[in-house]
C-alpha cells in the first residue's frame, strides 16, 4: 500500500544527544515536510523539501537538521541544540506540481528523559 | 505574521447540533490552496477537503460543508447534525509561495471540537 511511514512511533532521548526520526514515502511525491506539534497546539513547520538535495527552513528550524538524498526519504535530526525537543513530530508529503493535499505519517512522539 | 488563524480554540456542542469552525487566512499570492484536516485522538491527520483560490463554489459532502469567501479571506467549515465521532481537532491549512518561489504548507493552530452525547 502507498503511504508514509514514520519510525519509531515513540522515542526517548537523553539530554545532550542527537536523535534522528525516519520518514519514508512510496507515493512518488516530490515535496516532503516536517512539523512539530506540542500538546494542545497546532502544527509548526520545521523544514520542507520540494526536490531531492534541496530543502528550506520553516518557522522553527533552529536545533533541527534534515537531508534529502533520495526522493523517498526525508530524515529529521533533532540536535542537542534544540532546547525543548519533547513533542509530537509529523512528516508529510505531497505532489508539489499538482498541488494535491499532503499525506501524513502516524507521527513520532519524542520525549527527553 | 500568522498566515492561518483559527480563532476558536475549543468548541463544545451537544450531539445533533450544527457547528461552524472558522478559518481566516492571509496571503499575497493570487494562486493558493486551502485545506481542512481532522486529527482524531490517534494523532494522524485525515484530509477532508482541498480548494484552490479560483474556485469559490461552496462544497457539501454529507454532513460536511465548506464556505470559501475570498472577499473576507475565509474558509469556514460546517458540520451539520454533529455526532460524537466528530470529536477531534480540526486544522485549516494554506499552501502558497509567499514570494519565495517555493510552496510551503502552513497550518492554523486548530480548533478542538467536543461533541457531547
Amino acid at each position: 500500500d502507498g503511504g508514509i511511514t514514520q519510525s519509531p512511533k515513540y522515542l526517548f532521548r537523553k539530554e545532550g544527544q542527537n536523535v534522528t526520526l525516519s520518514c519514508e514515502q512510496n507515493l512518488n511525491h516530490d515535496a516532503m515536510y516536517w512539523y512539530r506539534q506540542d500538546p494542545g497546539q497546532g502544527l509548526r513547520l520545521i523544514y520542507y523539501s520540494q526536490i531531492v538535495n534541496d530543502f528550506q527552513k520553516g518557522d522553527i528550524a533552529e536545533g533541527y537538521s534534515v537531508s534529502r538524498e533520495k526522493k523517498e526519504s526525508f530524515p529529521l535530526t533533532v540536535t542537542s541544540a534544540q532546547k525543548n525537543p519533547t513533542a509530537f513530530y509529523l512528516c508529510a508529503s505531497s505532489d508539489y506540481r499538482r498541488n494535491t493535499e499532503a499525506f501524513f505519517g502516524q507521527g513520532t512522539r519524542l520525549t527527553v528523559v | 505574521a500568522q498566515k492561518v488563524t483559527q480563532a476558536q480554540t475549543e468548541i463544545s456542542v451537544v450531539e445533533k447540533e450544527d457547528v461552524t469552525l472558522d478559518c481566516v487566512y492571509e496571503t499575497r499570492d493570487t494562486t493558493y490552496y486551502l485545506f481542512w484536516y481532522k486529527q482524531p485522538p490517534s494523532g494522524e491527520l485525515v484530509f477532508l477537503i482541498r480548494r484552490n483560490s479560483f474556485d469559490e463554489q461552496n462544497e457539501i459532502s454529507g454532513r460536511y460543508s465548506w464556505n470559501f469567501q475570498k472577499s473576507t479571506s475565509s474558509f469556514n467549515f460546517t458540520i451539520t447534525a454533529s455526532q460524537v465521532v466528530d470529536s477531534a481537532v480540526y486544522f485549516c491549512a494554506l499552501s502558497d509561495e509567499g514570494g519565495t518561489g517555493r510552496r510551503a504548507l502552513t497550518f492554523g493552530s486548530g480548533t478542538r471540537l467536543q461533541v457531547q452525547p
